[in-house]
């Protein structure tokens, strides 16, 4: 079945760096979407990415879809300490989504 | 606040027992999802269904089931529970079958003892 690989699991960063989370789906996905959740909170949706090579950004976060639609990854750039807590990925293929594993970010200041 | 509700927050109960666990989609939503996350495993998609009747399947067991009513809400029903099942459960909701945005409620913890 679909199999979502999500990296790092874990990202200690320093304040005011930047870090990328990495994403890639076993099979090609229709869409790609990337949740956030906060310590003791739910997962809070993001942004989905649907073409191609789609880039789209908020903010400080640039997101970004394969040309093969099988990968995706997120780039948080100068990190503040307001970016701590888990982003997952989340691949839609055959009226499914598959989560990754999300990766844990904690920020040094 | 997501507008996605779920009830109880906590649910404490022992091995063996059966729970089920309510969830209240968004105004307007017609999907509701449901999904276990526990430390070792992640997020794992359970089930999913679409204006009452069942639009995807995922890992979920067969000591578990869900439906989904009439006024949209949903629940889930866990039997003959073991300590690993012990987990966080989210409920999500939204507007269309599939491709759309997921709007998870605070989630029910679940502790089996």
């Amino acid at each position: 079945g679909q199999q979502v690989m999500q990296i790092p699991q874990y990202q200690h960063v320093q304040e005011g760096e930047d870090f990328t989370t990495y994403c890639n789906s076993s099979t090609t996905l229709s869409n790609i979407q990337w949740y956030k959740q906060r310590p003791g909170g739910h997962p809070v949706f993001l942004i989905q990415l649907v073409k191609s090579g789609e880039v789209k950004k908020q903010k400080r976060l640039t997101f970004q879809f394969g040309e093969a639609k099988k990968n995706s990854s997120l780039h948080i750039t100068a990190t503040q300490t307001t970016d701590v807590g888990t982003y997952f990925c989340a691949g839609q293929s055959d009226y499914k989504l598959s989560f990754g594993a999300g990766t844990t970010v904690t920020v040094r200041a | 606040d997501s507008g996605v509700t779920q009830t109880p927050k906590h649910l404490i109960t022992a091995t063996g027992q059966r729970v089920t666990l309510r969830c209240s989609p968004r105004s307007g939503d017609l999907s509701v999802y449901w999904y276990q996350q526990s430390l070792d495993q992640g997020l794992q998609f359970l089930i999913q269904y679409y204006n009452g009747e069942e639009r995807a399947k995922g890992n979920i067991l067969e000591r578990f089931s869900a439906q989904q009513f009439p006024d949209l809400h949903s629940e889930l029903n866990l039997s003959s529970l073991e300590l690993g099942d012990s987990a966080l459960y989210f409920c999500a909701s939204s507007v269309a079958a599939v491709a759309d945005t997921q709007y998870f409620g605070p989630g029910t913890r679940l502790t089996v003892l």
